[in-house]
């Protein structure tokens, strides 16, 4: 079946500093690849997303692209800001999986002044 | 467009008492999901449809019964609340897309916390 692997936490970075998020995943078709974020008390939001190899998905600074090759859709970012301090979450979709969407298990970001 | 709203935010319970999570889209979208959130271990689905007047179980639904009697509303119930119930909730909703577009990409409600003493 579908799984998203991704990179343990907690990252703890200073703000300005460069952030990797990796995550690769499983998949038996060709997925659609997205990034959510959680603030804290809040519910996800989609952050990027991408729909076929070699697309870049971005957004508030945010960057991934999708590597077919390596499956992998890493999440970067080149100056992280304190307000960036939150959960992200890996997820894939597929239309053989009747509608539901696989998740990584998280990954908390820190970001100190 | 108020997008994916869960009612309640708060609530406790004691054990064996029942209750039912309200979750409502008013994005006309097909699909409708409800996941659990525990420390440490990621989001769990619990059950979802893929359309009104269809329920399917997910990965945790032991404990929990689901209804979609109207397309934009899911609701789920707990009939005998259980101490290991205790966690957040969150509803989120999708559309299915079409070959080539983005697939499932889910809208999620603020979430309810749920204590169960």
């Amino acid at each position: 079946g579908d799984s998203v692997t991704q990179m343990e936490g907690p990252v703890t970075l200073s703000e300005e500093a460069f952030l990797t998020i990796n995550c690769t995943y499983t998949a038996t078709g060709y997925p659609s690849l997205f990034w959510y974020v959680q603030y804290p008390g809040e519910g996800l939001q989609l952050l990027l997303k991408a729909t076929k190899a070699d697309d870049k998905g971005s957004n508030k600074g945010f960057e991934a692209t999708y590597r077919k090759e390596t499956t992998s859709f890493h999440l970067e970012k080149g100056s992280v800001q304190v307000s960036d301090s939150a959960v992200y979450f890996c997820a894939l979709s597929e239309s053989t999986n009747a509608g539901k969407s696989t998740f990584g298990d998280g990954t908390t970001l820190t970001v100190k002044p | 467009n108020a997008g994916v709203t869960q009612t309640p935010k708060f609530r406790v319970l004691k054990t064996g008492q029942s209750m039912t999570l309200l979750c409502a889209q008013d994005m006309n979208h097909e699909y409708m999901y409800w996941y659990r959130q525990d420390p440490g271990m990621g989001l769990r689905l619990i059950h979802y449809s893929v359309g009104e007047g269809t329920t399917a179980k997910g990965e945790v639904p032991d404990g929990y019964n689901v209804s979609r009697l109207k397309k934009q509303n899911f609701l789920l119930g707990l009939e005998s609340a259980a101490p290991s119930q205790t966690s957040v909730y969150f509803c989120a909703s999708s559309y299915p897309g079409l070959a080539g577009e983005v697939l499932n990409e889910q809208y999620f409600g603020p979430g309810t916390r749920l204590t169960v003493t």
